[in-house]
């Protein structure tokens, strides 16, 4: 069975300094993607940022962007010049097909970000 | 703009109440999902939907059923609610089983007392 691992339940970071969440996961497929959502105090689950596991470049998008390591099965997400916005739940997720069958995402527990001010 | 709509924000039940939670998706999505959100253990599957009147279990599928007799609507039953049902439960949408991402709804807070 696929799990997500993130080791920090939470993380505390000054307002525009840069902070690392930590994602390990565990697959024997070799067909997937990774994925990074955040849960705000709304408690509406946005994308943040997808990988593709085919893809060795890492996925960016504005001030996010992912370390993607295939081989140590890690995928760490780096916000940088956090903003007060960014304080929220975060969770890794794996998705692709188990088993030769497909079904969906698996989630780590996430990580409670917070921004100081 | 992607929508995947949930019918109620916080909803309150009395054990043994039979309880549906619906979800409405706009995209015309194959697929539909229902999670169970609890602190601590993140989000967990409790059934999914390939295609109309498809289903398939998750991780955690007892006590609950689903239906989905329409492409767009996928709703959560809960035969008889228990205290241990009390819950966050978000339901999702994806184009994709799996390889894609997956649309939220806003979550319904469920209060079993």
């Amino acid at each position: 069975a696929q799990t997500v691992t993130q080791s920090q339940p939470e993380m505390s970071v000054q307002e525009a300094e840069t902070v690392t969440l930590s994602c390990t996961y565990d697959t024997s497929e070799s067909d997937y993607y990774l994925f990074w959502y955040k849960q705000p105090p709304s408690r509406q689950m946005i994308l943040v940022i997808r990988q593709e596991a085919y893809k060795q470049q890492n996925a960016t998008e504005n001030r996010f962007s992912v370390n993607f390591q295939k081989a140590a099965k890690s995928f760490s997400l780096k916000i940088s010049d956090s903003q007060l916005g960014d304080a929220a739940m975060y969770f890794c997720a794996w998705g692709g097909t188990r088993g030769g069958g497909a079904d969906g995402l698996t989630f780590g527990k996430g990580t409670h970000l917070i921004i100081q001010p | 703009d992607v929508k995947v709509t949930q019918s109620s924000r916080y909803l309150v039940k009395r054990t043994g109440e039979k309880v549906f939670l619906e979800c409405v998706q706009d995209m015309d999505h194959e697929n539909m999902f229902w999670y169970r959100q609890d602190p601590g253990l993140g989000l967990r599957l409790i059934y999914f939907s390939y295609d109309v009147k498809m289903k398939e279990k998750g991780d955690i599928p007892e006590g609950y059923s689903v239906s989905r007799e329409k492409k767009e609507r996928f709703s959560l039953i809960l035969e008889s609610a228990s205290t241990n049902q009390t819950s966050m439960y978000l339901c999702a949408s994806s184009f994709t089983l799996g390889l894609s991402e997956a649309f939220f709804g806003q979550g319904t807070r469920l209060t079993v007392v």
